[in-house]
């Protein structure tokens, strides 16, 4: 099984910051790389598929980027409704895995 | 607009048995692969199975082999997930989930019914 290995695992930033989340695979994936936003006490939302594009609906604040082993998810600019846990997945093969999370908080 | 809604979670115990379903709307069901995600406070999300759009093909995590079957009525525009020889470590929160455009996998998800294992 790929392992996805994601940091950090607690981000405290201000309105207005440049954010990062990292997702680093055990091998290469090849791009296959999705984000979800997952707000208290609702479903996941996909954000970005196969690496940085960008899901329909999503603002244009969030993009992804990487390649081969390490990805990553930033959000150019912090707003407060971005409060929320972040997940990474590997689709590049069965069985499908997900990063463990990073929670996004506003300082 | 797109909507899963799951169903059929509960308390049941070890060794028995539960059935959910997930009704879908919004969107041409038959079109689409659809998948079971699980989500525990402990081990996070975890991918559970996937059907394909005409039901031929099913994949499941190594975990769930043999005692949980997902299926699909097309007419019924509903996906099921049997489980079956149940475990304490089954309990989650289980995530209906559409496989989009591309094969880009869980587009759309429900909000969730809860399975509890326990005596």
């Amino acid at each position: 099984d790929i392992q996805m290995t994601q940091s950090p695992s607690f981000l405290s930033a201000s309105v207005g910051d440049r954010v990062t989340i990292n997702c680093k695979a055990s091998q290469n994936i090849n791009k296959y790389l999705n984000w979800y936003q997952q707000k208290l006490g609702e479903a996941p939302k996909l954000l970005i598929y196969n690496t940085n594009n960008l899901q329909t609906g999503i603002p244009s604040r969030f993009s992804g980027s990487g390649s081969g082993t390490d990805y990553t998810l930033t959000i150019s600019s912090l707003q407060p409704e971005d409060v929320a846990t972040y997940f990474c997945l590997q689709h590049s093969s069965r069985p499908l895995t997900f990063g463990s999370g990073t929670k996004l908080e506003i300082k | 607009e797109v909507q899963l809604v799951e169903s059929g979670g509960g308390l049941v115990q070890p060794g028995r048995s539960l059935k959910l379903s997930c009704a879908a709307s919004g969107f041409t069901f038959s079109n689409y692969g659809m998948a079971w995600v699980r989500q525990t406070p402990t081990k996070g999300l975890e991918w559970v199975a996937s059907i394909s759009t005409g039901g031929g093909n099913t994949y499941y995590r190594d975990s769930v082999k043999g005692r949980f079957t997902i299926s699909r009525d097309n007419a019924k525009n509903t996906q099921y997930l049997q489980m079956d020889s149940l475990r304490s470590e089954d309990t989650a929160t289980y995530y209906c989930a559409r496989h989009g455009e591309f094969g880009v996998p869980f587009d759309y998800w429900g909000q969730g019914v809860m399975v509890t294992v326990s005596s």
